[in-house]
Order: structure tokens, then C-alpha cells, then sequence
């Protein structure tokens, strides 16, 4: 069976911290695809990044960035200098398909960024 | 550039009503795909179209249905509406390939009162 486990249901932080949200997977399926998504407050699901399961280096897009290690059955999300603007749910999801079709999402991280 | 477009964007409807959700996907995308998000839920696949035809089949109640048309929008139809149905509902559209990613669009909140 397939699963997302986002431990961590919600996370508060002050303006300029750093912050991991954590992301562990389950599957049998050797190719798969990793992604985050973003929800801000108006509801919107926001692309983040896509990973494939060959592809185990690490990303960096601006203040975010993310680790694969398929060792460990994880794809934590990280956030530099956390802003205001992050705050938001922020979705992992594991696709088997080759496109995203049916993606399993986790639970979902609250992230509450205060000034 | 376009993007995903759902209408309408808030339903409100009764118990026992029927409702009709729309999703225009990107131009030239070829597939679709629909999201089912409780409150304070993850979304949850329900079902997805290729060229018109299902392709897949998540968790859709069998009092709806979807279907993808010649100019490839697709309806989510959901019949005999109850209270637990109220969620926001995502399309998502991609063009079939590997590597290529979904779009969403920015749901359609539904409320069954």
C-alpha cells in the first residue's frame, strides 16, 4: 500500500527561522514521484516541486529547499528565513503514475509564520 | 498563461439536491483529474479522465459522476447531496507524458446545508 505520514500537524515559527517540515513515504512501486504543494488560506493547492524516485539530488528554489533520500523513505521540505507569506498548509504526495494522477497526500503541515 | 478553470467557484446547495461542477483544463491537455478536500482534510482522488475516457477511479461515491467532453472540459455531477459532501473540489488537468505535471485549478467549495 501506498502512504504519506506528515508527523508534524502544525508548526509556528517567527519571522526569519528556518524550518523543516518532514515527509516519509511508503510504497512498493520502484519509479514513483514526489511533490509538495502549498495551500495559503484562499484555498488554492500551489505546485511546490516534483521528484522522481532516480533523481536523489537535492533542490534549492529561492529559500526553499528539499531533501530525497530514498534510504530513509523521506522528502523533508525546508524554508529559509521563513516569512509571513509562507504561512499555509503545505502538502507532500506520492504519485505511482507517470504524470500526477492519483496522488496520495499526507495529512498536511500548518505552518504559522508570526512577524 | 491559462490556467485551470472551475466553475462555479461557491455552491450552496441543499440535502437531496443535485449539483453540477465544471473544469476547463489548460488548452491542449489531455487529461483531467478531480479532488474531493473535506475541512481540515488532504484531498482525496475521486476519479480521472484520458481522451474522454476514465482512466482511473479513487474514492467517488456511486451517487456521482464525472465525465470529460469533445472539447475536453469535464462535469462532476453529484446527485442526492448529503451534509458530508460539503468540500472543496479540485480539478486538476496535465497533457500525458512522463515528467509532466498537474495543474490545479482553485477548487469549487461546495456547501451542503
Amino acid at each position: 500500500a501506498q502512504k504519506v505520514t506528515q508527523a508534524q500537524t502544525e508548526i509556528s515559527v517567527v519571522e526569519k527561522e528556518d524550518v523543516t517540515l518532514d515527509c516519509v513515504y511508503e510504497t512498493r512501486d520502484t519509479t514513483y514521484y514526489l511533490f509538495w504543494y502549498k495551500q495559503p488560506p484562499s484555498g488554492e493547492l500551489v505546485f511546490l516541486i516534483r521528484r522522481n524516485s532516480f533523481d536523489e539530488q537535492n533542490e534549492i528554489s529561492g529559500r526553499y529547499s528539499w531533501n530525497f533520500q530514498k534510504s530513509t523513505s523521506s522528502f523533508n521540505f525546508t524554508i529559509t528565513a521563513s516569512q509571513v507569506v509562507d504561512s499555509a498548509v503545505y502538502f507532500c504526495a506520492l504519485s505511482s503514475r507517470g504524470s500526477q494522477g492519483n496522488l496520495i497526500f499526507g495529512k498536511g503541515t500548518k505552518l504559522s509564520v508570526k512577524p | 498563461a491559462a490556467g485551470v478553470i472551475q466553475s462555479p467557484r461557491h455552491l450552496i446547495k441543499e440535502k437531496r439536491e443535485t449539483a453540477t461542477l465544471k473544469c476547463y483544463p489548460i488548452p491542449r491537455h489531455d487529461t483531467v483529474y478531480w479532488y474531493q478536500q473535506g475541512p481540515g482534510q488532504d484531498p482525496q482522488f475521486l476519479i480521472s479522465f484520458y481522451e474522454k475516457m476514465q482512466s482511473d477511479k479513487g474514492s467517488i461515491p456511486d451517487r456521482f459522476s464525472a465525465q470529460q467532453f469533445s472539447d475536453y472540459h469535464s462535469e462532476l455531477n453529484m446527485s442526492s447531496l448529503e451534509l458530508g459532501d460539503s468540500a472543496l473540489y479540485f480539478c486538476a488537468s496535465s497533457k500525458t507524458g512522463v515528467n509532466t505535471e498537474a495543474f490545479f485549478g482553485q477548487g469549487t467549495r461546495l456547501t451542503v446545508v
